[in-house]
């Protein structure tokens, strides 16, 4: 049973350029969550999809977006790239509430240069 | 500031001995917590959690315990190993909705041969 896979595993960026990164999440998990970890610090939660909707955002600015797939995978995009945005992004699953066990991936390390 | 932090940066035991991390917490209406363990290089792995309305809950080597008085988490861990060594984290879910978790900084321990 694969956990929480993401891709791409590292990626470096120019600033002002945009960028997808993608999740599917534990099989038979329905709910994905997006955070941004900086180095030294604790995730910091972006938003979470459900039903293919965002649910609940983050203090996150409009250049963070992303999508939900009907096979519940999910994709973060981040347009308009700043240096401060250089972190690793973790997608977490779940079922349903996020008051159940949720599974992290071993996230997608960013750089923008 | 963040709600949820923790006492100590860095922690270093012997091997073998008994591992106690602290964390505190200052929204009384967050009733979900979770201990992840994230080694290098790695996104954040469960270890247990604990809901409001117990103070104690046990896992396999693992104790967390919840003081809702003060706000305050722990995590013991008996017996340490070297493949402990990670940082700690504990995380928690506010009131109801689909709230992301919220993080603390964060606990390195380090195992002492």
């Amino acid at each position: 049973d694969a956990g929480v896979t993401q891709s791409p595993t590292h990626l470096i960026k120019t600033r002002g350029q945009q960028v997808t990164l993608r999740c599917s999440p534990k099989s038979g998990h329905d709910t994905v969550s997006w955070y941004q970890q900086a180095l030294g610090q604790g995730p910091q939660f972006i938003f979470q999809y459900y039903e293919e909707e965002e649910r609940q955002r983050g203090n996150f600015p409009d250049r963070f977006s992303g999508h939900q797939f009907p096979n519940y995978s999910s994709e973060l995009n981040v347009n308009a790239l700043l240096l401060g945005d250089s972190a690793l992004y973790l997608c977490a699953s779940s079922l349903g509430d996020l008051r159940t066990e949720a599974f992290f991936g071993q996230g997608t390390r960013l750089t923008v240069v | 500031g963040e709600s949820v932090g923790l006492h100590l940066p860095t922690l270093s035991v012997q091997e073998g001995d008994n591992s106690i991390i602290n964390c505190a917490y200052s929204n009384s209406a967050s009733d979900y917590f979770i201990w992840y363990k994230q080694e290098s290089g790695k996104g954040p792995q469960f270890i247990i959690d604990i809901r409001s309305n117990m103070d104690k809950r046990q896992g396999q080597r693992v104790t967390v315990l919840l003081n809702k008085t003060v706000k305050h988490l722990s995590l013991q861990i008996a017996a340490t190993q070297p493949g402990d060594s990670a940082v700690y984290f504990c995380a928690e879910k506010r009131g109801g909705g689909a709230d992301g978790l919220t993080f603390g900084k964060g606990t390195h321990l380090i195992i002492q041969p």
